[in-house]
């Protein structure tokens, strides 16, 4: 069952611009969670942002939170040759034991 | 360095060929899971695992089986390989229920069954 959708499917800028990505989700959740992945390998963790926190920051990455809206954004500022990745969402709730991901955003950084 | 280690990163199996994949992690976590990965679908869960000799369905547990007889090892296994089992699987742990922490993943393995 998915639930995340992140937007854009596709992202290609140039080294230095910002990345902006989004993801929407349907039911309540307790956290929301960024995951990157390179070249079809393994997914590394990112950053958690619980569901009563609004903004949360670590290094280059900003992650923001609206659970009116059901949705969230990730910021990597100052993009890097190495951020080229395909990052995922995935949320957690209470009811729920497992974490529903999103389809994912392939970020491009053009160097 | 925590790690979770897969047995093989690629694998080349036949169809109807009984498969294994080992999944073994160094973090004394409770809960694993393995998913398979498919471009534009995300990641779907096959099982889980919460305990030693414990294990849920998830999503997609057709076709597949697992087994967890010690903490640190979870294995997947395809009881007779078939064509549209031909994906990235995934294995992860995390020390809290999966829905609440951060999980952590093995490298994968990539299986082409012909």
């Amino acid at each position: 069952s998915q639930q995340g959708e992140e937007d854009p499917q596709a992202l290609s800028i140039q080294e230095g611009e910002n990345a902006t990505m989004n993801c929407s989700y349907k039911t309540s959740i307790n956290n929301l969670q960024w995951y990157r992945q390179n070249s079809g390998r393994g997914l590394v963790h990112l950053i958690l942002i619980r569901s009563n926190e609004r903004e949360k920051h670590s290094g280059r990455l900003r992650v923001t939170l609206d659970t009116s809206k059901k949705s969230s954004s990730l910021l990597i500022t100052a993009s890097r040759a190495a951020d080229t990745a395909s990052y995922f969402c995935a949320t957690g709730a209470d009811s729920n034991y497992q974490l529903i991901w999103g389809a994912g955003t392939k970020l491009i950084i053009k160097p | 360095d925590v790690k979770v280690t897969q047995s093989s990163r690629y694998l080349v199996k036949r169809t109807g060929e009984k498969v294994f994949l080992e999944c073994v992690q160094d973090m004394d976590h409770e809960n694993m899971f393995w998913y398979r990965q498919d471009p534009g679908l995300g990641l779907r869960l096959i099982y889980f695992s919460y305990d030693v000799k414990m294990k849920e369905k998830g999503d997609i547990p057709e076709g597949y089986s697992v087994s967890r007889e010690k903490k640190e090892r979870f294995s997947l296994i395809l009881e007779s390989a078939s064509t549209n089992q031909t994906s990235m699987y995934l294995c992860a742990s995390t020390r809290l229920a999966g829905s609440q922490g951060e999980q952590f993943f093995g490298p994968g393995t990539r299986l082409t069954v012909l």
